[in-house]
C-alpha cells in the first residue's frame, strides 16, 4: 500500500515568488493534515481537511498561505508571496482512526 | 492549552548502549493519545507508537519499551542495546480529543545519535 507522498521533496525560491506543494495522502483516507517546523522548532499543525472541506485552519500563518484538497483527493499548499520565515519542512499526513501516517516533507528554502 | 516538552535536545551514545528519552506533557483533557514518531535522515515520520490515556501499561517492542506515567504526565521511550540504525529524531506527541484525537501536538524533538 503506497504511503504519504508529498512533491517536491526539497524547493528553492526567492522571496516573493510563489510555490505550491503537493500532498498525496493515502487512499481513502479522509482526514489530511498540513503541518510544518521551522528550524530546530517544534512540528507545529496548519490546518485539517475532511474531504474537500476544511475542517480546521486555525494554525496557517497568515493570508499568504492557501490550502485546496480537490474532489477530496490530492491537498496543495500555496505559499504567495514567500518570505524568509517560511523557510521550513513542510509536512503533509492522512489518518485514519486516530492514527496519522506522515509523508516524507518538502523542504522549502526562502533566500 | 496542550504542551509537550522534549528536554533534551540532542543525546550521543556508544553503540549497544541503553538509552531513555525523554517526554512530559501538558493537557486539560482526561481522554487523549500520546505518540512518538522517529525521523530517520530521509525525513518521513514513522510512527512508532500510540497510547490511549487510559492504558497505562508499558509496552514493549523488541527494543523499543515506553514507560507512561499518568501522574508525571510523562511518556518516556527507551531503546535496548542502541544501534546505528536508530539515529534519528524522535518525536513525541499529544492528540487533541476537541478535534477527533488526530490533531497533533509535537514536541521540538530529540535528535538521537548513536556512535559505532
Amino acid at each position: 500500500e503506497a504511503g504519504v507522498t508529498q512533491f517536491p521533496s526539497h524547493s528553492v525560491i526567492e522571496k516573493g515568488q510563489t510555490v505550491t506543494l503537493r500532498c498525496d495522502p493515502i487512499s481513502g483516507h479522509d482526514n489530511l493534515y498540513w503541518y510544518r517546523r521551522v528550524m530546530g522548532k517544534e512540528i507545529k499543525f496548519l490546518l485539517h481537511f475532511v474531504k474537500e472541506s476544511k475542517q480546521d485552519e486555525s494554525g496557517m500563518p497568515n493570508n499568504r498561505f492557501l490550502a485546496e484538497r480537490t474532489g477530496g483527493t490530492y491537498s496543495t499548499l500555496k505559499v504567495q508571496p514567500a518570505e524568509l520565515e517560511d523557510s521550513g519542512v513542510y509536512f503533509c499526513a492522512s489518518s485514519q482512526k486516530a492514527k496519522a501516517f506522515f509523508g516524507q516533507g518538502t523542504r522549502l528554502t526562502v533566500v | 492549552a496542550q504542551k509537550v516538552t522534549q528536554a533534551q535536545t540532542e543525546i550521543s551514545v556508544v553503540e549497544k548502549e541503553d538509552v531513555t528519552l525523554d517526554c512530559v506533557y501538558e493537557t486539560r483533557d482526561t481522554t487523549y493519545y500520546l505518540f512518538w514518531y522517529k525521523q530517520p535522515p530521509s525525513g518521513e515520520l514513522v510512527f512508532l507508537i500510540r497510547r490511549n490515556s487510559f492504558d497505562e501499561q508499558n509496552e514493549i517492542s523488541g527494543r523499543y519499551s515506553w514507560n507512561f506515567q499518568k501522574s508525571t504526565s510523562s511518556f518516556n521511550f527507551t531503546i535496548t542495546a542502541s544501534q546505528v540504525v536508530d539515529s534519528a529524531v524522535y518525536f513525541c506527541a499529544l492528540s487533541d480529543p476537541n478535534f477527533g484525537n488526530e490533531k497533533l501536538t509535537f514536541g521540538t524533538g530529540t535528535r538521537l545519535t548513536i556512535i559505532p
